[in-house]
């Protein structure tokens, strides 16, 4: 069975800092993608960023990077300079290459910004 | 990306009513979804709108409570009928589309409370 899980409900970061998201994934297949969605207050999910599976080199979207270990099954995002506008839920995602069809969440991770 | 719209962006309704949801997208897209957000969780797949045929249902969600509609490339609508209190979410539409087949992007979603 594919799942994915976040293991941080709710992580704070300060204004400025780092903070890193964690997501590991179960799979069989060889072959599929991964995900980070941002959902804001606002509720519109937005892609941050993603990665397929057979690239060995981690994804970068200006502050947001990821850490993807595929033995390790895991796929953890960093948030670099935080700033309050990224205050919001993150969502975690996987789907397989020859079923785009199917996307699997995971719970979520909440995320506060202090200033 | 593709530009989504969804109407209403919120609604109240009363138990036993129903209400139809509308989903646009200013391209032709490959895909159209329709998940369920219930407060504070992670996302479930309602369906799969299907151009000119029926959707495709996941286990737990059947036609007569959600019927869905696709009539073309750019539009779908989603109807929650008979609504009890349990249904109150956000019903989120996504898409896939032809430059990027391999992603979902979100609609700002739809809130509905059932009183």
């Amino acid at each position: 069975a594919q799942t994915v899980t976040q293991s941080q409900p709710e992580m704070s970061v300060q204004e400025a800092e780092t903070v890193t998201l964690s997501c590991t994934y179960d799979t069989s297949e060889s072959d599929y993608y991964l995900f980070w969605y941002k959902q804001p207050p606002s509720r519109q999910m937005i892609l941050v960023i993603r990665q397929e599976a057979y690239k060995q080199q981690n994804a970068t979207e200006n502050r947001f990077s990821v850490n993807f270990q595929k033995a390790a099954k895991s796929f953890s995002l960093k948030i670099s300079d935080s700033q309050l506008g990224d205050a919001a839920m993150y969502f975690c995602a996987y789907a397989v290459v020859d079923n785009f069809n199917k996307f699997y969440f995971g719970s979520g991770t909440k995320l506060n910004v202090k200033p | 990306s593709a530009v989504i719209s969804q109407k209403p962006s919120r609604d109240i309704c009363q138990r036993g009513t129903s209400l139809t949801i509308q989903c646009q997208v200013d391209s032709q897209v490959t895909m159209m979804f329709w998940y369920r957000q219930q407060p504070g969780q992670s996302l479930t797949l309602i369906a799969t709108a299907n151009q000119g045929s029926e959707a495709t249902y996941e286990s737990g969600f059947v036609i007569d409570k959600f019927p869905i509609s696709r009539p073309n490339l750019t539009f779908s609508t989603l109807t929650v009928s008979n609504m009890s209190p349990e249904d109150s979410s956000i019903y989120l539409c996504s898409v896939m589309t032809y430059q990027r087949p391999d992603t979902q992007y979100f609609g700002p979603g739809t809130r509905l409370t059932v009183l």
